[in-house]
């Protein structure tokens, strides 16, 4: 089945200590996203990605990182850095044109305890 | 800056009736397009419906159609014959050619259909 699957679906972190999610894609496309969900809040961009080794900051990029050496691979880091890292994180992806749909991954939940 | 404004926070249908969904969005850019997503309780985002600003003629897939008004910068959704399963959120989402690739989203509204 082609889609989009991400890893762990729920995390748990210690305060400083940095932790990385996962997101892994077999729809052959260019493009990949993170985005962060908190409650009552639509979906905000963390970084994408256009192609393998590039990547650009969203809106909210601050206490994150990511890395694109496989297209069929965006994985996310959220540092220490981050203040409030608590949320939902959902990662999707597109074709190459750019107003191509974007499909979602199933999501992770990140707890910081 | 392009904003996307869903202004019902919360509705409810009763199932089998029809239920339409508020969005409206403001951009300068004339090349755009209009998504509806649905988050059931699962939280997986799935595209209901997409619509290219340049057709005039509105998106329909099976139950679900939008509504949209160009010029008024408004793109509902109806949902006829509810079902059960169509509880969740809905958010809608604006995607233009020009800036970076995000997707801007409204806060969206929550449906619950009551049997």
């Amino acid at each position: 089945d082609g889609g989009i699957t991400q890893s762990p679906k729920y995390l748990f972190r210690k305060e400083g200590q940095n932790v990385t999610l996962s997101c892994e894609q077999n729809l052959n496309h260019d493009a990949m996203y993170w985005y962060r969900q908190d409650p009552g809040q639509g979906l905000r961009l963390i970084y994408y990605s256009q192609i393998v080794n590039d990547f650009q900051k969203g809106d909210i990029a601050e206490g994150y990182s990511v890395s694109r050496e496989k297209k069929e691979s965006f994985p996310l880091t959220v540092t220490s850095a981050q203040k409030n890292p608590t949320a939902f994180y959902l990662c999707a992806s597109s074709g190459q044109f750019r107003l191509d749909t974007q499909y979602f991954g199933p999501g992770t939940r990140l707890t910081v305890l | 800056a392009q904003t996307v404004t869903q202004s019902q926070p919360e509705m409810s249908v009763q199932e089998a009736e029809t239920v339409t969904l508020s969005c409206t969005y403001d951009t300068s850019e004339n090349n755009y397009y209009l998504f509806w997503y649905k988050q059931p309780p699962s939280r997986q985002m799935i595209l209901v419906i997409r619509q290219e600003a340049y057709k005039q003629q509105n998106a329909t897939e099976n139950r679900f159609s939008v509504n949209f008004q160009k010029a008024a910068k408004s793109f509902s959704l109806k949902i006829s014959d509810s079902q059960l399963g169509d509880t969740a959120m809905y958010f809608c989402a604006l995607k233009y050619q020009g800036g970076s690739e995000k997707l801007v989203f409204g806060k969206g509204t929550k449906l619950t259909v009551n049997p």
